[in-house]
């Protein structure tokens, strides 16, 4: 049982290139979600899924895509990197809203 | 607005003594309070989840209270170790179909030997 996996751990980007983030999870979790943490700051939500093919925006939603074609992966798409976008990048997936939320290892981007 | 604010925002102890870590809320409705410890360079992991009627929670040598009145949590660590030294992070979750999660900015713990 792998848990939340993430990949890539880390990534260099320049501004304006495009980049998906891979997200998975071998625990049949309905509910999934991303986040970036920056430093000084929560986790701060940017996009969650409730299962296959329902996806909604969090709260720094701008700059990102993700979809759910299946209850397993949960990818997140940077269309056009800017500098902001600099953060650690978590994904997580819990049984329910309202149960603990299970975190991957992160992924830590650059863009310069 | 909804907001959790913990305190100290740093703290460093000595290997083997005790220490409890605040957690103040305003999110309303109430749901749950979690804890979660994040060791650098990795995601947060769950030590406890609280419902409105608990009031307290242990794992291990973690102890969680919850004081729902008041909107106050405090996590308390039991005879440090060195593998303590992490972040510890207060979120907590609304209800009513406002299940939002809202973060503290954590808790910078370090034991020292």
């Amino acid at each position: 049982n792998a848990g939340v996996t993430q990949t890539p751990k880390f990534q260099v980007l320049k501004t304006g290139q495009s980049m998906t983030l891979q997200c998975a999870q071998d625990m049949n979790h309905e509910y999934m979600s991303w986040y970036r943490q920056d430093p000084g700051m929560g986790l701060r939500l940017i996009h969650y899924s409730v299962g296959a093919g329902i996806t909604d925006q969090g709260e720094v939603p701008n700059g990102y895509n993700v979809s759910r074609s299946t209850t397993e992966d949960f990818p997140l798409r940077l269309l056009s990197a800017a500098p902001s976008q600099t953060s650690v990048y978590f994904c997580a997936s819990s049984f329910s809203r309202q149960g603990p939320e299970f975190f991957g290892p992160g992924t830590r981007l650059t863009v310069l | 607005k909804n907001q959790v604010e913990q305190s100290p925002q740093s703290l460093i102890i000595l290997e083997g003594k005790n220490c409890t870590l605040q957690c103040n809320y305003t999110v309303s409705p109430f749901s749950n309070l979690r804890w979660y410890k994040q060791d650098t360079g990795r995601g947060p992991v769950s030590l406890t989840i609280m419902t409105f009627s608990e009031n307290t929670k242990s794992n291990g040598r973690y102890t969680a209270t919850l004081d729902a009145d008041t909107k106050q949590s405090s996590l308390h660590i039991t005879a440090s170790q060195l593998s303590d030294s992490a972040s510890y992070i207060c979120v907590v979750s609304g209800n009513f179909g406002n299940e939002k999660l809202t973060f503290g900015t954590g808790t910078r713990l370090t034991i020292i030997p």
